[in-house]
């Protein structure tokens, strides 16, 4: 059974800060890895997709990378602003695309 | 506009009580999925459907039922509601060659 971890669990930085979110699955046997971000009592929004084959997507100032082989993603944000403050969450997908989530990593960005 | 659309927004129900959760989507996507939100928690897969006429179980299917009729529509019964199922409901979407995932905007469900 696919099992997807998330640390931290909260993180608070101040603006302007560069910061890594982590993301750790224990079946290397996925079709690609998602990174979404949920905004309290909103639905998800799709933030960067990598694909089992890839190493990184990058989308403004945000990198994610994949290490497929020892189960490992990150998700850098460079420059954080305010506007950054939610929930962001790590999935990994099968091969129905169905997703497997973590319990997510919830941000605070300081002014 | 296009996208994944959830009624209701909001539910109450009572202990024995079914319903149905709606979720239809005009993206012509494949695959749909249920997934059930509790508080501190990741999503967690409900049920899933990769076409019409073809559904399987994820990791929580006790309690619910699905049926894909038609590509557009992908309803959650719940058979006999139980306070276990409080929750956010979220239903997606995606298209095989994108992989890109659609999600709802969610339907928050009490049961008393």
């Amino acid at each position: 059974k696919q099992e997807v971890t998330q640390i931290p669990a909260a993180l608070s930085v101040p603006e302007g800060e560069n910061l890594v979110l982590n993301c750790s699955f224990t079946d290397s046997a996925i079709y690609n890895l998602q990174w979404f971000r949920q905004d309290p009592g909103k639905g998800l929004t799709s933030l960067l997709l990598i694909q089992s084959s890839q190493r990184e997507q990058t989308s403004g100032r945000l990198n994610a990378s994949l290490d497929k082989s020892s189960g490992r993603s990150t998700l850098y944000i460079a420059a954080s602003q305010p506007g950054d403050s939610a929930t962001y969450l790590c999935a990994v997908s099968g091969s129905a695309r169905q997703l497997t989530f973590g319990s997510g990593t919830q941000l605070t960005v300081l002014p | 506009n296009a996208g994944v659309t959830q009624t209701p927004k909001f539910q109450v129900l009572k202990t024995g009580q079914s319903m149905t959760l709606q979720c239809a989507q005009d993206m012509n996507h494949e695959y749909m999925s249920w997934y059930r939100q509790d508080p501190g928690m990741g999503l967690r897969l409900i049920h899933y459907s990769v076409g019409a006429g073809i559904t399987d179980q994820g990791e929580v299917p006790n309690g619910y039922n699905v049926s894909r009729s038609t590509t557009e529509d992908f309803p959650l019964r719940l058979l006999s509601a139980a306070p276990s199922q409080t929750s956010v409901y979220f239903c997606a979407s995606s298209y095989p060659g994108t992989d890109r995932i659609t999600f709802g905007s969610g339907t928050r469900l009490t049961v008393v």
